[in-house]
C-alpha cells in the first residue's frame, strides 16, 4: 500500500536551518509529484511546496520562497524539504502528500504521511 | 491570491444530514476537493473533483459545486464523522498554488 513517512522534525532556534525527509513506498515513485504541506498548532492546512515527478519543476508558497527548497532522490524514493532562516511562523506539523489528478500538479492530495513536528523556539 | 471561505463550525444530531459549504469567486469553474481530519491525525481525502469518492469512503458522503459555492453533504451522520473538514482547489492565477479553506469543525451532538 502507499506509504509516506516524514522525519526530521525537531526543536530549532529562529534563524537556523532544518531538513525534513519524506520516504515513499508502495507506488512507482517516479510517476508522481510530491508536496509538502504544514499545519500550525490549532490552525488550518497550508500548502508549502511541490516537486514534479521528474524533479525538474518546483513551486512554493510565497512565504517560503527563497528560504525553502524541495528536492527528491529517485534512488532513495525520498523527497526532502530544506528549510533555512526559520521563523516562528514556520512552526507546525509538516506533512508530505502524493499529488493526484487528471493533470500532474493541478489536482489534489490522495495520500498523506503522518507528519513531523517542527518547533521554533529560542 | 484566491480565497476559500468555510463556516468555522457546523453541528448536527446523529442520523441527520450535515452540510458544509465552501465559498469562492466563480468556484464552480474550479475543481474542489475535500479532506477530513480527526484530532491528531493526518488529513484524509473524502471527495475529489467536486463529487467523486475515493474507495472506502461511504456513499452517504457526497459533494457538489456550482456558482460560488461547493458543498460537502454527510447524510445519516455518525459519531465518527466528527472532525475538521477542509475544501481545497488548485489555483493558477498566480503561478501554481494549492489553496485550502479555513476548515469547518463538524460536531455531532
Amino acid at each position: 500500500q502507499v506509504r509516506l513517512v516524514e522525519s526530521g522534525g525537531t526543536v530549532v532556534q529562529p534563524g537556523t536551518s532544518l531538513r525534513l525527509s519524506c520516504a515513499a513506498s508502495g507506488f512507482t515513485f517516479n510517476s508522481y509529484a510530491v508536496h509538502w504541506l504544514r499545519q500550525a498548532p490549532g490552525k488550518g492546512l497550508e500548502w508549502v511546496a511541490v516537486i514534479s515527478k521528474d524533479g525538474r519543476g518546483d513551486y512554493y508558497v510565497d512565504s517560503v520562497t527563497g528560504r525553502f527548497t524541495i528536492s527528491r532522490d529517485t534512488y532513495k524514493s525520498t523527497v526532502y524539504l530544506q528549510m533555512h532562516s526559520l521563523r516562528p511562523d514556520d512552526a507546525g506539523v509538516y506533512y508530505c502528500a502524493r499529488d493526484q489528478g487528471r493533470i500532474s500538479m493541478r489536482g489534489y492530495f490522495d495520500h498523506w504521511g503522518q507528519g513531523t513536528l517542527v518547533t521554533i523556539s529560542s | 491570491s484566491y480565497g476559500l471561505t468555510q463556516p468555522p463550525s457546523v453541528s448536527v444530531a446523529p442520523g441527520k444530514t450535515a452540510t458544509i459549504t465552501c465559498g469562492g469567486h466563480n468556484l464552480g469553474s474550479k475543481s474542489v476537493h475535500w479532506y477530513k481530519q480527526m484530532p491528531g491525525q493526518a488529513p484524509l481525502l473524502v471527495i475529489y473533483y467536486d463529487g467523486e469518492r475515493p474507495s472506502g469512503v461511504p456513499e452517504r458522503i457526497s459533494g457538489s459545486n456550482s456558482g460560488n459555492t461547493a458543498t460537502l453533504t454527510i447524510s445519516r451522520v455518525e459519531p465518527g464523522d466528527e472532525a475538521d473538514y477542509y475544501c481545497q482547489v488548485w489555483d493558477n492565477n498566480h503561478g501554481h498554488s494549492w489553496v485550502f479553506g479555513g476548515g469547518t469543525t463538524l460536531t455531532v451532538l
